[in-house]
């Protein structure tokens, strides 16, 4: 367990709906990272937040938005879904400030479905 | 086209052989980790290394770091089949953004 959390588990839903993911960082840690991860892409880095504020951005679209709130959860809104957006969600989490790219500790994952 | 290509993408091997897996790019990288990921799982560190030229060992598992920090090779002597996993090579090329290679899927078989 690494003390990250994720909700859902699993999450089905169709095309041109909305949904929010959540993630809960380790008690402690300041930065989030969310990655998306499919067959055909392998894990790509979506965002990261560190202490609220966006810190890096990177493969995420337009359609997506994330923020990361005081008491340092975060959320990762999915819109407009597509067949293409179904994936496994990571977040991950850790201490972020100087050698922010120390471990990162990942959660459990939301698998989404589109149909 | 990935920053990081792992090569082989998919490993079979029996219990008791030894394996490489590489991940090469041609970006430098200030420092590379290398994760293992269950099924259902989110990926966990195995180590860090941060020095052109630099070999960590943890356990049978022996980590490299290429001189001009363009490339990392993971060495597995004798695997078992806790070893079966996908091995992810990552790290932050530029500083502003971490990426993921694109995997190795390892089965030891039994």
């Amino acid at each position: 367990d690494s003390g990250v959390t994720q909700t859902p588990k699993h999450l089905i839903t169709a095309t041109g709906q909305r949904v929010t993911l959540r993630c809960s960082p380790r008690s402690g840690d300041l930065s989030v990272y969310w990655y998306q991860q499919s067959l055909d892409q392998g894990l790509q880095f979506l965002i990261q937040y560190y202490n609220g504020e966006e810190r890096a951005k990177g493969n995420i679209l337009e359609r997506f938005s994330a923020q990361q709130f005081p008491d340092l959860h975060s959320e990762l809104n999915l819109s407009s879904l597509e067949l293409g957006d179904s994936a496994l969600y990571f977040c991950a989490s850790n201490p972020g400030g100087a050698g922010i790219y120390n471990e990162q500790f990942f959660g459990p994952g939301t698998r989404l479905t589109v149909l | 086209t990935q920053l990081l290509e792992q090569s082989p993408q998919f490993l079979s091997i029996q219990e008791g052989e030894n394996l490489t897996v590489y991940c090469n790019s041609s970006s430098v990288f200030s420092s590379l980790q290398w994760y293992r990921q269950e099924p259902g799982e989110g990926p966990v560190l195995l180590v860090t290394v941060v020095t052109g030229g630099e070999v960590k060992k943890l356990k049978r598992l022996t980590f490299q770091f290429g001189d001009a920090r363009k490339d990392s090779s993971l060495h597995i002597t004798a695997a078992q089949p806790g070893d079966t996993g996908l091995y992810l090579c990552a790290g932050p090329p530029d500083g502003n953004q971490f990426y993921f290679g694109t995997g190795t899927s390892l089965t030891v078989i039994p």
